[in-house]
């Protein structure tokens, strides 16, 4: 069955940066894109970007450019997301999540969704 | 703010039936892009649902069901049973944002 696995839990200080993985088994990694998204503590979901696993192509959210990094390890069938210049509003747990199967499609769904990541930003 | 509205809240007693709602505008649920619903559980990832406004995964009971009309959407739970009391949200695309967008969220308490 399609396993999302991310890693575990992380404590950074203001102004470091934090890299989450996802490693993923199941199926073909590079037939669909991945997603990022994460939820502060009480909050709804908010979108990261989305990388291409087949070229590593990524689109990032606006309110992320320029602090978030999307990559990813064909060899391991991994994705990583970094981001850098964390401060306590981030603080949140960060999910990975499969894009739907046509690539074409900019509205799929997210199916399924990694066990998420805890990171905790605080001096 | 959440680009989609929903409900913070909603309630029913077993048996009965409730809809949450998902309201957009012109640049996601409005232009026609597709809603899909998860359900999440306390200290749980988010599960689709819904996909596609109306499609049901398998393994998904059919007590569940999502329409969308206009600017808005709508996810129906009938038959309530206890364990259908946790949290719901609705997600789409907008093509003004260029990215997906997702509902506050809708706590859903069986009475």
């Amino acid at each position: 069955q399609v396993q999302l696995v991310q890693s575990g839990a992380e404590v950074k200080k203001p102004g470091a940066s934090v890299k989450v993985s996802c490693r993923t088994s199941g199926y073909i990694f590079t037939s669909h894109f991945m997603h990022w998204v994460r939820q502060a503590p009480g909050q709804g979901h908010d979108w990261m970007g989305i990388i291409n696993l087949s070229d590593g192509t990524t689109s990032y959210a606006q309110k992320f450019q320029g602090r978030v990094t999307m990559t990813r390890d064909t060899s391991t069938s991994t994705v990583y997301m970094e981001l850098s210049s964390l401060r306590s509003e981030d603080t949140a747990i960060y999910y990975c999540a499969r894009d739907g199967p046509d690539t074409v499609k900019s509205d799929n769904w997210f199916d399924p969704w990694g066990q998420g990541t805890l990171v905790t930003v605080s001096s | 703010q959440s680009v989609l509205t929903q409900p913070p809240s909603v309630s029913g007693a077993p048996g009965q039936r409730v809809t949450i709602s998902c309201t957009g505008s012109s640049s996601n649920i409005g232009a026609g892009y597709d809603v899909h619903w998860y359900q999440q559980l306390p200290g749980a990832a988010p599960k689709l649902l819904i996909f596609g406004n109306s499609n049901r995964p398998s393994g998904v009971p059919d007590r569940f069901s999502g329409s969308r009309s206009g600017t808005s959407a709508s996810l129906a739970i009938s038959g309530l049973q206890a364990e259908d009391e946790t949290d719901y949200y609705c997600q789409s695309y907008d093509s003004s944002l260029s990215g997906a967008v997702f509902g506050g969220g809708t706590k859903l308490t069986v009475l």
